[in-house]
């Protein structure tokens, strides 16, 4: 079966590392999302992808970048962790043909602290 | 610029009595609306979704949301509660603002269903 996978699923790193959190998805969608979800916030977007080699800025981007070289995967890099990035990341996935009107897909999320 | 509003952070029922979680969103173009549900430690997974036909919509688990125009809402209800139903519960809004579609999330509405 199509799924979405994040990994990993529990991650503690120390301030100003750098972190990569991992999005896989065999679904063949187009789109691609990263949110993070902190308590009273719901989830706000923090970059998404339309294609291969297309990446755009979501609302809290600042910190954080993708790459997209493939369908399949949309890693999220923290250049510099920050304690006030300790959150749980949301990878998500949609077929990119129905333009807002598509369901979106999601991971099980990625837990990371920042010490 | 779209926006969502769900008007309520904590909803409690009993188990059998009607769940009523309400949704208000702000959109310049014709909408799409979801509603999405995290159950604890998950991912989240499409209830139900709304993209300008029949207002009433059904959705999984037995819950349904209708889509009124005239009063921005898109609430969502379940006539019967049950124990199974205990999570959080996120009203989403897409539109075309911008050029593009991005789903904003509101911040999520927890309901707790006692035996």
């Amino acid at each position: 079966d199509a799924e979405i996978t994040q990994s990993p699923r529990h991650k503690i790193t120390e301030t100003g590392r750098q972190v990569t959190l991992a999005c896989h998805q065999t679904w063949n969608h187009n789109n691609m999302f990263w949110y993070r979800q902190d308590l009273g916030h719901g989830l706000r977007l923090i970059h998404y992808s339309y294609g291969v080699q297309d990446t755009n800025k979501g609302e809290v981007s600042d910190g954080y970048s993708v790459s997209r070289s493939n369908t399949e995967d949309l890693p999220l890099t923290l250049e510099s962790a920050a304690s006030s990035q300790t959150s749980v990341y949301f990878c998500a996935s949609s077929r990119g043909q129905g333009a807002g009107q598509e369901t979106q897909y999601f991971g099980p999320g990625t837990r990371l602290l920042v010490l | 610029a779209q926006s969502v509003t769900q008007l309520d952070s904590h909803v409690s029922v009993s188990e059998g009595t009607p769940v009523l979680l309400r949704c208000n969103y702000s959109s310049s173009y014709s909408p799409s609306l979801f509603w999405y549900v995290q159950h604890p430690n998950k991912g989240l997974q499409l209830l139900l979704k709304y993209t300008s036909a029949a207002t009433l919509v059904k959705g999984i688990n037995g819950f349904e949301a209708e889509f009124k125009k005239s009063e921005t809402s898109f609430h969502l209800t379940k006539p019967s509660a049950h124990m199974s139903d205990a999570a959080e519960y996120f009203c989403v809004v897409s539109d075309k603002g911008g050029g593009s579609y991005i789903p904003t999330f509101g911040r999520g509405t927890s309901l707790i269903v006692h035996p």
